[in-house]
């Protein structure tokens, strides 16, 4: 699997817009990028996936640059609630292992 | 429709005791793993399970012992437990193929402390 690099922490006031990057250099063709969240100490919880193309759901936007080496998760407007660990995955669906990374720590600023 | 259920939430161990967590899935999920999250870490992989009767070692498996007798439960044993096992630890289970195969869904986690 591709390792990936997310800075350590980062703040956001809230109502604004929340990016997250994630470096994936050495992803391959068929390997997906994964995001979820760790809010305090519970389990985490998923929020958006994608291949090569932009994605969007109700959470979050994933943006994945042409060459697939890196993406950004959006928080459109971050509230107080979206304070959590936030995790950058790269895997493929038939990989039995599933290792996460130290994440982001992303703390939203009244 | 429960998900993934870790019993127990709490417990405190002394040295040398040995303990069983249990996972629990309702969802007809092929795949379970074991996670420990450490104070101010993020999570390493313990030993994980791709169906029935199937284990494998994960990132950090010394120390630990599991069994998937069946499908939906996944058992992480400590033998004899150590201060350096004092941690949370989360289970989660995905299902395998199809649209959202990969997504892991996660229980609550259970708190161990050893002394």
């Amino acid at each position: 699997d591709a390792k990936t690099t997310q800075p350590t922490s980062m703040d956001c006031a809230e109502g604004r817009a929340a990016n997250l990057p994630c470096n994936h250099s050495t992803i391959s063709g068929n390997e997906y990028v994964y995001w979820y969240r760790q809010i305090h100490s519970q389990g985490p919880q998923y929020i958006i996936h994608g291949l090569k193309n932009n994605e969007t759901n109700e959470m979050a936007s994933l943006i994945i640059t042409e060459d697939r080496k890196s993406s950004t998760l959006i928080l459109p407007h971050a509230t107080l609630r979206d304070t959590a660990v936030y995790y950058c995955i790269v895997t493929t669906s038939g990989t039995y292992k599933y290792i996460f990374g130290t994440g982001t720590r992303l703390k939203v600023l009244a | 429709n429960a998900g993934v259920t870790q019993t127990p939430k709490f417990r405190v161990l002394k040295t040398g005791q040995s303990m069983t967590l249990l996972c629990a899935q309702d969802m007809n999920h092929e795949y379970m793993y074991w996670y420990r999250q450490d104070p101010g870490m993020g999570l390493r992989l313990i030993h994980y399970s791709v169906g029935e009767g199937t284990t494998a070692k994960g990132e950090v498996p010394d120390g630990y012992n599991v069994s998937r007798l069946k499908k939906q439960n996944f058992l992480l044993g400590l033998e004899s437990a150590a201060p350096s096992q004092t941690s949370v630890y989360f289970c989660a289970s995905r299902r395998t193929g199809g649209t959202g195969a990969n997504v892991l869904t996660f229980g609550a986690g259970s708190r161990l402390t050893v002394l």
